[in-house]
């Protein structure tokens, strides 16, 4: 089965000061791994997708984020915070041989401090 | 043009009462999900359905039914609604890849108050 650990449920920055959201997945197979940002009464976007080898994928906004198969990690990252980063952050995890189940992570809401 | 639209995007009723959201999406994706956000905001996913065939079906209670007339199209139907169902519904679709699987593409949300 699969599942996906937030470690943080919530995570505040200062503007300009690094952002690091971490996540964890469990998956019995190669997973797809997925980033997706959902501000308030809004719907959810998505930021950036590892789907194959390159394990450093470059998203929307600024943000990254590095696979790790050895650490079952995918933890999403950016340099700089910005006001317009304040949202609730889900971590995602998918394969196909479980007839293309998305299950998310709880979130990590990320506050913005000016 | 908007890739994924759910209708209405409010919702209020009363206990007991039965009502439908619909979701349409114009991707050409063969899979569409209704995923459950509760008020501390996790996702959890209740259906899915691959050209209108059901392929998930999660501990959801039966007074939940979705309908797929055509892979465009996955409404969700409730009856007898409880004050445990108020959430936000999304509506999602994706096209699973060869290989890899493609991302989800969401609705706006359809927030539903059960008075």
């Amino acid at each position: 089965a699969q599942s996906v650990t937030q470690l943080d449920s919530h995570v505040s920055v200062s503007e300009g000061t690094p952002v690091l959201l971490r996540c964890n997945y469990s998956s019995s197979y190669s997973p797809s791994l997925f980033w997706y940002v959902q501000h308030p009464n809004k719907g959810l976007q998505l930021l950036l997708k590892y789907t194959s080898a390159a394990t450093l994928v470059k998203g929307i906004n600024g943000f990254e984020a590095e696979f790790k198969k050895s650490e079952t990690s995918f933890h999403l990252t950016k340099p700089s915070a910005h006001m317009s980063d304040a949202a609730e952050y889900f971590c995602v995890v998918s394969d196909q041989n479980y007839g293309q189940n998305f299950v998310f992570g709880p979130g990590t809401r990320l506050s913005v401090l000016p | 043009d908007t890739a994924v639209s759910q209708t209405p995007k409010y919702l209020v009723t009363q206990m007991g009462n039965d009502k439908s959201i619909k979701c349409e999406q114009n991707l050409g994706h063969d899979t569409m999900y209704w995923y459950k956000q509760d008020s501390k905001k996790f996702l959890k996913i209740m259906f899915s359905y691959n050209n209108k065939e059901l392929i998930i079906n999660e501990t959801v209670p039966n007074r939940f039914s979705p309908k797929s007339p055509d892979k465009a199209h996955l409404n969700l139907h409730i009856n007898s609604l409880e004050l445990g169902d108020s959430a936000v519904y999304f509506c999602a679709s994706s096209q699973p890849g060869t290989a890899r699987t493609g991302e989800l593409f969401f609705g706006e949300g359809s927030r539903l108050t059960v008075l």
